[in-house]
């Protein structure tokens, strides 16, 4: 089964600065898809940031980026110009290519940007 | 457009006790996912209704149990219910065209506060 490990329980920030939230995962598997998910106060899980593992190229969606090192099983997050909006959790995903949308999330980072 | 909806969104139930949540998917969206999402933690895959019909489950006890709607809507239902069932629950819905493939986004619910006493 595969696994997803989130190293980092809280992390903090200044207003306008750059964070980076790591994830590892763990899989046998060479088809799949990678995600970044924002849990705000109001619970709603939002989609951040998306990766394809058959591309090579990291996915960027305005400030936020990733670092996909598939060898290494790492897919990192980057966000740019941090907001205060920005602080809530953040989950990092795993999903099998034929899986449905069948998630499985990391245990989660949160995230504090200071004025 | 109306995105997931989840109702309650909070709700007290005392040991042993049933329970039913209800989802109503996106508009446009044809499967329905749910998740359990304990305090502290990410939230674990519980099961997956497509065409009205049970497509996958994770690792949940048979307490747990499910159904889909003609019109697309879901129900989750918990039995006997314990002390560590007290979560949030999540619906997610997708559009999946009756393919099993992760090709498309799920769009989440504001999910349903169990908490059982």
């Amino acid at each position: 089964a595969q696994t997803v490990t989130q190293s980092q329980p809280e992390m903090s920030v200044q207003e306008a600065e750059t964070v980076t939230l790591s994830c590892t995962y763990d899989t046998s598997e060479n088809n799949y898809y990678l995600f970044w998910y924002k849990q705000p106060p109001s619970r709603q899980m939002i989609l951040v940031i998306r990766q394809e593992a058959y591309k090579q190229q990291n996915a960027t969606e305005n400030r936020f980026s990733v670092n996909f090192q598939k060898a290494a099983k790492s897919f990192s997050l980057k966000i740019s110009d941090s907001q205060l909006g920005d602080t809530a959790m953040y989950f990092c995903a795993f999903m099998f290519n034929n899986a449905g949308n069948m998630l499985t999330f990391g245990g989660g980072t949160r995230l504090m940007v200071k004025p | 457009d109306a995105g997931v909806t989840q109702s309650p969104t909070h709700l007290i139930k005392t040991r042993g006790q049933q329970v039913t949540l209800r989802c109503s998917p996106k508009s446009g969206h044809d499967t329905v996912s749910w998740y359990q999402q304990a305090l502290g933690q990410g939230p674990q895959f519980i099961f997956q209704y497509y065409e009205e019909e049970e497509r996958q489950r994770g690792n949940f006890p048979d307490r747990f149990s499910g159904h889909q709607f003609p019109n697309y809507s879901s129900e989750l239902n918990v039995n006997a219910l314990l002390l560590g069932d007290s979560a949030l629950y999540l619906c997610a819905s997708s559009f999946d065209r009756g393919t099993i493939v992760g090709n498309t986004e799920a769009f989440f619910g504001q999910g349903t506060r169990l908490t059982v006493v």
